[in-house]
């Protein structure tokens, strides 16, 4: 099965310099690869995902990249505030297989102002 | 994104006693809901996956017949957790997709507490 592996496991950066957190997977038949932001007590709330046939995407202060050929993506926050901290998740999954999807250890992030 | 509501959000019960959690997803179809299961500082772990109409496909590992799930309709599943024992104790949290599209949108989780 899929495995996906998340490094660092907590990174704590200034407000306002980027923060970036990597992830490699396994399975080269992963086609998607999303992004999660889970705060305390709370449920993961997607941030932003890409599948297979793209290599970069952005939403604002967010962006992901993906290489296919070496199976890792990263997640790249940049001008971070106290507010992004949080434990980041990525997780990777296979249509086919249900939309099933294996997360990574997490990333807990700490956003020092 | 689409909207995903778990009730309740915390619970409290007595050693033996059962407990159900239920996951809807309140503007869409999911035919498929997935249920994990996440200890403290830990990631989330996959315990099921059910389709609407469908028996759930349990992980290896994971007790089908203490972790009884229903999806009876393409807009709620359930989680019952059944003689509950604190080691059950963690935090439940369900996610939903749809037909049509990749995404799984969660609910908030449910703090299961036994004591």
């Amino acid at each position: 099965g899929e495995n996906v592996e998340q490094h660092p496991s907590t990174l704590s950066v200034q407000e306002g310099d980027s923060a970036v957190i990597k992830c490699t997977y396994s399975d080269s038949a992963s086609n998607y690869f999303p992004w999660y932001k889970q705060e305390l007590g709370k449920g993961p709330q997607l941030i932003i995902d890409i599948r297979s046939n793209v290599g970069e995407k952005k939403d604002q202060r967010i962006a992901v990249t993906l290489n296919k050929t070496a199976k890792h993506f990263s997640l790249h926050i940049t001008e971070t505030q106290p507010e992004d901290s949080a434990v980041y998740f990525c997780a990777a999954s296979f249509k086919a297989a249900g939309n099933k999807l294996t997360f990574g250890g997490g990333t807990r992030v700490l956003v020092k102002p | 994104g689409a909207v995903v509501s778990q009730h309740p959000s915390w619970v409290i019960c007595k050693s033996g006693t059962s407990v159900k959690i239920e996951c809807r997803s309140l503007d869409f179809q999911a035919t498929t809901m997935f249920w994990y299961r996440q200890f403290p500082k830990q990631s989330l772990m996959l315990m099921a996956t059910s389709n609407e109409g469908s028996k759930a496909t349990y992980e290896q590992g994971v007790e089908k017949d203490k972790f009884l799930i229903n999806h009876a309709s393409l807009t709620l599943s359930t989680l019952t957790v059944t003689s509950a024992h604190p080691e059950d104790s963690s935090f439940y949290i369900c996610s939903a997709s749809g037909p049509l599209n990749t995404e799984a949108f969660f609910g908030q989780g449910t703090r299961l507490t036994v004591v």
